[in-house]
């Protein structure tokens, strides 16, 4: 079955450390892979995106997050975390059939202490 | 532009009512989706339109609920004879082109009693 898993529910670090929320996926093909961030009391926003090319992608606010094929990886990663970064974060994957349905994990609540 | 809207933000109803809620995405995406989410879960797919056609549906959608897009512009979710496992937040999203970045607007959380 075709499936998008975030292992972990909470992630906490400190303000100014690096931050890592992780993602595996499982489908056929060669997906397209989506991190969205989710602020209390507001829509999803997209954060970045891997379609094809350089294995790592940057993104918004400083984030960035590297594609693995052979892991079936796509973590989402920050150098230096922010207060202001704590929110609940989606990995999402398109199913490459030829549609456009979009696969989301259960989602990872960051949590940045000051 | 302001963005995809939905209304209403919120709908309180009785076990047995039927609710619609519209969508409107940003003008000129051509891709309008629906996703459910409950607490503690990620969006889940309901349905997918390309211009006013609905070209995938989830099993998640049971014959109760329908889904429109009339003019290939704004969308309509029915559900019919609603049930207390009807109570989520509804997402809607749009996009265009082959990047497929989808935008959200703020959803509609619905209440079942």
């Amino acid at each position: 079955a075709q499936s998008v898993a975030q292992p972990e529910d909470q992630v906490n670090v400190a303000e100014g450390n690096p931050l890592t929320v992780k993602c595996t996926y499982s489908v056929s093909g060669n997906p397209y892979l989506f991190w969205y961030v989710q602020y209390p009391n507001r829509g999803l926003q997209f954060l970045l995106k891997y379609i094809t090319g350089d294995n790592l992608v940057k993104g918004s606010y400083g984030f960035e997050a590297e594609f693995n094929k052979s892991q079936t990886s796509f973590h989402l990663k920050k150098p230096s975390a922010l207060v202001s970064d704590s929110a609940l974060y989606f990995c999402a994957v398109r199913v490459p059939d030829g549609g456009f349905k979009t696969i989301f994990g259960a989602g990872t609540r960051l949590f940045v202490k000051a | 532009d302001t963005g995809v809207s939905q209304n209403p933000r919120h709908k309180i109803t009785k076990r047995g009512q039927n609710v619609t809620f519209r969508c409107d995405p940003i003008s000129e995406h051509n891709r309008l989706y629906w996703y459910r989410q409950t607490l503690g879960q990620g969006p889940e797919f309901l349905t997918y339109f390309q211009n006013e056609a609905q070209l995938e549906k989830s099993r998640l959608l049971s014959d109760r609920f329908s889904a429109e897009r009339p003019k290939g512009s704004f969308s309509t979710l029915e559900i019919q004879r609603t049930e207390q496992g009807d109570s989520a937040m509804y997402l809607c999203a749009s996009s265009w082109g082959a990047g497929e970045t989808q935008y959200f607007g703020p959803g509609t959380r619905l209440l079942v009693l």
